[in-house]
């Protein structure tokens, strides 16, 4: 159980593209959603946190116009990176906690790799 | 004072020795303590969670928690080359409705 799942796992695009990245939690109904970039051998980042039927919170110095978090569903969230440009390369990797617990466990998914060209 | 602290650089261990990693937190509220672990490349998977004073064991790997000195740490018994990986403690902290991590402990195997 608890699996959380991302699409595309890996995308290369050009520079002033959008790019939208999808995670699902597959077994569980996920209330919270977080985004998380990581640079090569660099500590996780926290983007911001999606909560189902409302606006994502974003951390201090992420653009919300930029990165556009939806959570349409207790199973979906995506990360749309908006007119992309090289500095965006990064791994993206969503991570979710499970509406029915109490507890505080976050379950991450695979990761997509952002090359922007 | 950052909220999670994992001070140590990159640990080596002779395969088979006892890998030790620690974490120290600032938030003296928090109640759920998280171990996560990440190989290059991958994203991290939960390998423990303690909420509760003392030790919890699963396998080779054993939590401690000690709230009073506000630290957390990870034993691995037995180390294994398949260990090697980087180790990501994560704090529930009573201050934001999300896990804070640090920025992890590189953790080498030698065989």
């Amino acid at each position: 159980g608890a699996v959380v799942s991302q699409h595309p796992s890996w995308v290369i695009c050009k520079s002033g593209t959008s790019v939208k990245i999808e995670c699902r939690s597959l077994d569980f109904q996920a209330t919270t959603m977080f985004w998380y970039r990581q640079f090569p051998k660099q500590s996780l980042m926290l983007m911001a946190t999606s909560n189902e039927g409302s606006k994502a919170t974003y951390e201090q110095g992420v653009e919300k116009d930029k990165f556009l978090i939806n959570h349409a569903s207790l199973t979906l969230s995506t990360l749309t990176v908006t007119s992309a440009h090289p500095e965006d390369s990064s791994f993206y990797i969503c991570s979710a906690k499970e509406r029915e617990r109490l507890s505080w466990t976050q379950y991450f998914g695979p990761g997509t790799r952002l090359l922007v060209l | 004072q950052k909220e999670v602290e994992q001070n140590s650089g990159p640990l080596s261990v002779p395969e088979g020795a006892i890998a030790s990693l620690n974490c120290t937190y600032s938030d003296r509220g928090s109640q759920s303590f998280f171990w996560y672990r990440q190989y290059s490349g991958k994203s991290p998977e939960l390998i423990m969670f303690i909420y509760s004073n003392g030790d919890k064991e699963d396998g080779r790997f054993t939590a401690q928690l000690n709230k009073a000195s506000q630290y957390v740490s990870l034993l691995i018994r037995d180390s294994q080359p398949s260990d090697s990986a980087t180790y990501l403690c994560a704090v529930k902290t009573e201050r934001n409705n999300r896990l804070a991590f640090g920025k992890g402990n590189q953790v080498v195997v030698i065989p």
